[in-house]
């Protein structure tokens, strides 16, 4: 079984500070990760995703995220907030291989930018 | 990437009455999904919508209040029975495509409440 825990459900952060939101996962095989942003009254947009290939891992808008096996982590980055970051983040995660595409998220995380 | 209409885009509803999502894919897709995010929680998976069969449901839900068609590859409904208050929530339509299915797509949602 897989599972997701994302450290904190509010994240407010100054235009142009470090972004860091947090992902913990728990999974009995080698997965597969993704992080997604909803954008108010919007569905949810992929932000950026891992599939056993290159640890870091670029996405979007100048996120990234970083995967770490003996941490069991997979944290979201972005060097320098913008106002349009402004917006609900999910971190996701499913088996690897096979034909079982279940994704299991974490609860969200609420980013505010401050101007 | 796939681009999901999903209608309606929110309704409101009776107690008792039941109501039909519809989710259009402009390409063909292995794979399309029922979620739901109820408010201030993540997402969660109702089933799989398997063309040609009965949909595979997840623990917790069941047909009889879930109905799901999809005749096609790209189509699939999700109908929501006998509503109450509880089934207040967005309901969102998701494709798997890539590979290994990997790149996962989400339609805008269809925000539910009930009165």
């Amino acid at each position: 079984a897989q599972s997701v825990t994302q450290l904190g459900s509010h994240v407010s952060v100054s235009e142009g500070a470090l972004v860091l939101l947090r992902c913990n996962y728990s999974s009995s095989v080698p997965p597969y990760l993704f992080w997604y942003v909803q954008y108010p009254n919007q569905g949810l947009q992929l932000l950026l995703k891992y599939t056993s290939a290159a640890t870091l891992v670029k996405g979007i808008n100048g996120f990234e995220a970083e995967f770490k096996k003996s941490e069991t982590s997979f944290h979201l980055t972005k060097p320098s907030a913008h106002m349009s970051d402004a917006a609900e983040y999910f971190c996701a995660v499913r088996r690897s291989g096979g034909s079982n595409y279940k994704l299991t998220f974490g609860k969200g995380t609420l980013l505010t930018v401050n101007p | 990437s796939a681009v999901i209409s999903q209608k309606p885009s929110r309704d409101i509803c009776q107690r008792g009455t039941s109501l039909t999502i519809q989710c259009q894919v402009d390409s063909q897709v292995t794979m399309m999904f029922w979620y739901r995010q109820q408010p201030g929680q993540s997402l969660t998976l109702i089933a799989t919508a398997n063309q040609g069969s009965e949909a595979t449901y997840e623990s917790g839900f069941v047909i009889d209040k879930f109905p799901i068609s999809r005749p096609n590859l790209t189509f699939s409904t999700l109908t929501v029975s006998n509503m109450s208050p509880e089934d207040s929530s967005i309901y969102l339509c998701s494709v798997a495509n890539g590979t290994v299915g990997e790149k996962l797509f989400f339609g805008s949602g269809t925000q539910l409440s009930v009165l």
